[in-house]
């Protein structure tokens, strides 16, 4: 079985500022990890996705996550925030193998990006 | 390619009646997932086909049932409705079954029941 644990529920941050956003994962099986980002209304969009290779995976919107195996973490990250990130989170998993698209998916982190 | 697309985006029922939500997946995806998403339980999964299907089900009560056409438009309903099923339902779409593809998410179909 597998699980995603995001510490933080809510990320408050200015304008410009660097931030942050904790993910980690617990699996049995090999993994891969997704960061979905959910504007208010709207459905999930892809950030940014770990498949193999390079830890540091760069997505849309200038955000960026490092794989750590030992740590089991996928911790997502933004070097200057802007108003128009304020949204909601989340991280995910997908078993590699077992043919299925099946997301398993964190609690959630909201962003609170404050001018 | 247009995306995923739900209709109704809005739904308000009663206690006890049945719904259908239904999602047309980008063209040339043959999978389609289903989730659930509450402030309470966060997003879950609740099924997902591919070829007409159901290739994998969540832990949901048999009142949520599914199905997918040959052309991959896919339809989920719940009968007997409870107030615990006001959520947001999200449809994803993708290629196929590979563990390298990628989901694509609908905007989703948000249910009230009253």
């Amino acid at each position: 079985a597998q699980s995603v644990t995001q510490l933080d529920s809510q990320v408050p941050v200015f304008e410009e500022a660097p931030v942050e956003l904790r993910c980690n994962y617990s699996s049995s099986v090999s993994v891969y990890l997704f960061w979905y980002v959910q504007y208010p209304n709207q459905g999930l969009q892809l950030l940014l996705k770990y498949l193999s290779g390079s830890t540091l995976v760069k997505g849309i919107n200038g955000f960026e996550a490092e794989f750590n195996k030992s740590q089991t973490s996928f911790h997502l990250r933004k070097p200057s925030v802007h108003i128009s990130d304020t949204a909601e989170y989340f991280c995910a998993v997908k078993r590699t193998g077992g043919a299925t698209n099946k997301l398993i998916f964190g609690t959630g982190t909201l962003l609170a990006v404050q001018p | 390619k247009a995306g995923v697309t739900q209709t109704p985006r809005y739904l308000i029922k009663t206690r006890g009646q049945q719904v259908t939500l239904s999602c047309s997946p980008i063209s040339g995806h043959r999978s389609v997932s289903w989730y659930q998403q509450t402030p309470g339980q966060g997003l879950q999964f609740l099924f997902e086909y591919f070829s007409e299907t159901q290739r994998n089900k969540g832990n949901f009560p048999g009142r949520f049932s599914g199905r997918q056409f040959s052309n991959s438009r896919s339809e989920m309903n719940v009968s007997t409705l409870e107030l615990g099923d006001s959520a947001l339902y999200l449809c994803a779409s993708s290629p196929g079954l590979a563990g390298l593809d990628t989901q694509y998410f609908g905007p989703g179909t948000r249910l009230t029941v009253l």
